[in-house]
């Protein structure tokens, strides 16, 4: 069992639609983190948020748009996603100087 | 830049012989480094992490990783290894001023046979 939970586990998406990934957090962490992860791949970092202000972008497309809630909630909006898009998107929170705890992610494809 | 090497793309092992991963970092100072593993269709879960102090480090699983600073190394190793442990391992460093910018090496993937 993952202390971080996202939702959708999968998520099927045209080229045109509006969607949002969720992730949630109750461990009190202060930072929250979205990466992307193609097969065979390592985890690429896209966003970071600390303390709910968004404090790395990692030159992101604006067709990723983060939004942090409050301190337990990150989604993160999708509209007009490639076909390149698709991968496992995951979501990861800790303290200050600690690991990252990662969810199980959220398989995305793009038709 | 800070960088991270795992030579080894793909291990196969025998179930209960010894594993040892190979991690090798380069910054110029202490880093923090942590192991994680992913099964398939799995997110990233910690094995173990080296901050400071002793350099042989004890993780979940029966893993142990040993921090040696003379060859920019944290090699992961398990004494014998089970069906279960097939999965994707991640070499990770972050700078200790700044743990927001983790930086994964490629991924060893680990077979195990019976």
């Amino acid at each position: 069992d993952t202390e971080v939970t996202q939702t959708p586990k999968h998520l099927v998406m045209g080229m045109t639609n509006k969607k949002s990934l969720k992730c949630e957090q109750h461990m009190g962490h202060r930072a929250m983190y979205w990466y992307k992860q193609k097969a065979k791949k390592p985890p690429e970092l896209m966003f970071v948020y600390s303390y709910e202000k968004l404090s790395i972008n990692e030159s992101v497309p604006s067709r990723f748009s983060p939004e942090c809630p409050n301190s337990s909630l990150l989604n993160l909006h999708l509209h007009a996603l490639q076909p390149e898009d698709s991968a496992l998107y995951l979501c990861a929170s800790s303290h200050s100087n600690q690991p990252q705890h990662f969810g199980d992610g959220t398989r995305l494809s793009i038709l | 830049a800070q960088s991270v090497t795992q030579p080894d793309i793909h291990i196969t092992v025998s179930e209960g012989a010894s594993l040892e991963l190979r991690c090798n970092y380069s910054y110029g100072a202490t880093p923090y480094l942590f192991w994680y593993v992913q099964s398939p269709g799995q997110g990233l879960q910690l094995l173990l992490k080296y901050f400071s102090g002793d350099t042989l480090v004890q993780g979940i699983k029966g893993f142990e990783a040993e921090f040696k600073r003379s060859q920019s190394s944290f090699n992961l190793r398990k004494p014998s290894v089970h069906w279960s442990d097939a999965a994707e391992y991640f070499c990770a460093v972050v700078r200790s001023y700044n743990t927001d910018k983790l930086i994964f090496g490629t991924g060893t993937r680990l077979q195990v046979f019976p």
